[in-house]
């Protein structure tokens, strides 16, 4: 299976701020195609997780520009730009290119 | 809209056995790959099984081998987990999830559902 790594864990934020969550992969999740399947996930309070970015770099619909996806093969990014207060939850990797689907650990962002 | 309603969610004993079934409506649902996903109390998310539109493709998390069965009926627009041997590990809420793309072979989610609450405890 493919090892899916975060960090940090926990990342505390003033409103404003930008923000930057890690993933790591334990084996490329570049296909022949050139597409990474690497997709990025926001589970907010008591709700169910929500499709931030997918195939790396591709906000998905509806969200903000304010958040970006970047990276290739076995390191990808998340970045906020500016944090806002409604930001706060649990984010999310998650590797699409091989079963079993493995998600990283999940980073804490929590508004300071 | 797309939307995923699970139910079969319970109070179970260990050894017990539960189906979720997962309602699927909003979009042409034999032409794609479903998954169920759970989350422990208090942490990640952990993608337990999946199956291709077709049916195929099936694929379990270790865990789980010999004791889950995924399956879906495209008439019913529907998904279940047939849950058999459950222990207090098992206990989360479990998600039915939508692939995003339709026929790629790859593993996507897009959409999930609400959840449904399995517990296993005597």
């Amino acid at each position: 299976d493919i090892v899916m790594t975060q960090s940090p864990l926990s990342l505390p934020v003033t409103p404003g701020e930008p923000a930057s969550i890690s993933c790591t992969s334990s084996q490329s999740l570049q296909y022949r195609n050139g597409n990474n399947y690497l997709n990025w996930y926001l589970q907010k309070p008591g709700q169910s997780p929500q499709l931030l970015i997918y195939l790396g770099s591709i906000r998905a619909s509806g969200v903000p520009d304010r958040f970006s996806g970047s990276g290739s093969g076995t390191y990808f990014t998340l970045k906020i730009s500016r944090v806002e207060a409604e930001d706060a939850g649990f984010y999310y990797c998650m590797q699409g290119l091989q079963a079993p689907i493995t998600f990283g650990q999940g980073t804490r962002l929590e508004i300071k | 809209e797309v939307q995923l309603l699970e139910s079969g969610g319970d109070l179970v004993q260990p050894g017990g056995s539960l189906r979720l079934s997962c309602a699927a409506s909003g979009f042409s649902f034999s032409s794609y790959a479903m998954m169920w996903v759970r989350q422990a109390p208090g942490k990640g998310l952990e993608c337990v099984s999946g199956l291709f539109g077709n049916g195929g493709g099936k694929f379990y998390i270790d865990s789980v081998k010999g004791r889950f069965t995924i399956s879906r009926d495209n008439s019913k627009n529907t998904v279940y987990l047939q849950m058999n041997s459950l222990t207090a590990e098992d206990t989360a809420i479990y998600y039915c999830a939508k692939d995003r793309v339709s026929g790629d072979g790859m593993w996507e989610i897009d959409y999930w559902g609400q959840g449904a609450l399995v517990t296993v405890s005597s």
